[in-house]
This record gives C-alpha cells, structure tokens and sequence, in this order.
C-alpha cells in the first residue's frame, strides 16, 4: 500500500480564497483524522471521521472550515474564506484499531 | 483532554538512554506513540492498549500503567537517528480520536 496520500504537498493562496486539501486512506482503514500543526499549538485535532461519517469535529476552528468524506477512500478538508491565522501544516491520518499513520502533510501559507 | 508530556526537551549523546513520560487527566483506552523528524510527517512507533503491558520495538519500548493513567517511552543506548520530536497520542475510549501531547524534542548528537 502506497499510505495515506495527501494533496497538494504545498499550496500558497491569497486571503479570501478558498482552499481544498484532499486525503486518501490506506485501503481498509476505517477512521480518518485530519489534525492542524503548527508551533504554536502543536498537532491540534480537526475532525475525525469513522466508516466515513463525522464523529467529532469540536476542534474545526470556525464555519470557514469545513469536512467531508463521501466515501470510503477521499477526504477533503476545505477552507473558505482562507485567512493568514490558517496557515500551518495539515495532516490526515487512517487508522485501524492498531495504530493510525499519517500522509505527508499540506503546508499551506496564506497571505 | 490533551495529554501532558514530559520532559519538554532532552539532549543526549550517542548511548546514552532517556525517558519520555505522558500523563492523562482521564482514563486511558490506549496510548500511541510517534516520532517526527523536522519537515516531515509523525512515524508511527507503536501502540499500547488498556492492559498494563510493555511493549519493544528494537531499542525502543514503551509502558502502560492504566492506574496511574501514564505512558512511558524508553529509548536504550540512543543513537544519532533517534533524533526528533516525540509525541503520544491518547483516546479514552476504543473508538475515539487521538489527542496529542505537545511533544518532546530528543536531540542526540556524537
């Protein structure tokens, strides 16, 4: 299995536009976690889905962020409007009862 | 919910061993351990389930004391690789998210 793939590797976006960050699983992975990074607030939890439905997503920021998982191998995590205060790492993760493994990460910077 | 780590830095030379604690407030199901290396992504190490047990990966092990709701990380005669910044992940129920610790940076050098 190629792991959790995410996309785009880096995106660089002006203020006020909208930003889509995409995630495929492992095969056979039922839950899926997107967390935030930054150095300021660490590996933060956004939502966390299980058999693709939204099971907790207390820790998305505000209304601009927004989550889906339409099926059982896509993810996308969406911001709109983009704003400066957004930019850090995001990181979707799949995991099975023994261990969750992480993608490469989008960094994103908003200016 | 956020799990404590401790201690926030620790700087080794080649060898030498080191200890990484991780404590929670509330009841712990499981206790996830990962390292991550500047500009990448956290690499799984291991996972430790409600049960007490201890768990090795090469130099590497790990503890799980349910009572006291703690994990410890053991990293024996460390080497330059086992550099980075280490963070447990908890959930106090199967089926709940991971939260993580804020991490410990470990810096092993020659």
């Amino acid at each position: 299995d190629a792991g959790v793939i995410q996309s785009p590797r880096h995106e660089v976006t002006e203020m006020g536009q909208e930003v889509t960050l995409r995630c495929k699983p492992i095969s056979g992975h039922n839950s899926l976690f997107w967390y935030r990074q930054t150095m300021m607030r660490g590996l933060e939890l956004l939502i966390y889905f299980n058999n693709n439905v939204p099971i907790d997503d207390s820790g998305m920021p505000e209304d601009r962020f927004s989550a889906k998982m339409p099926n059982a191998s896509f993810s996308t995590l969406k911001i709109q409007p983009s704003e400066p205060r957004d930019s850090a790492v995001y990181f979707c993760a799949s995991s099975t009862a023994w261990g969750a493994f992480f993608g490469q990460g989008t960094r994103l910077t908003v200016v | 919910q956020q799990p404590v780590q401790s201690p926030q830095a620790v700087i080794l030379r080649e060898g030498e061993d080191a200890v990484i604690n991780c404590s929670s407030s509330k009841a712990l199901y499981s206790v996830h351990w990962y390292r991550q290396k500047h500009g990448e992504a956290p690499v799984f190490l291991m996972i430790l389930l409600k049960g007490g047990e201890q768990k090795g990966h090469e130099k590497i092990s790990a503890s799980f004391n349910e009572k006291k709701q703690q994990s410890s990380l053991y990293l024996t005669a460390s080497q330059l690789s086992y550099s980075g910044t280490y963070f447990c992940g908890t959930a106090n129920q199967a089926g709940t998210a991971l939260i993580f610790g804020k991490g410990t940076t470990l810096s092993v050098s020659s």
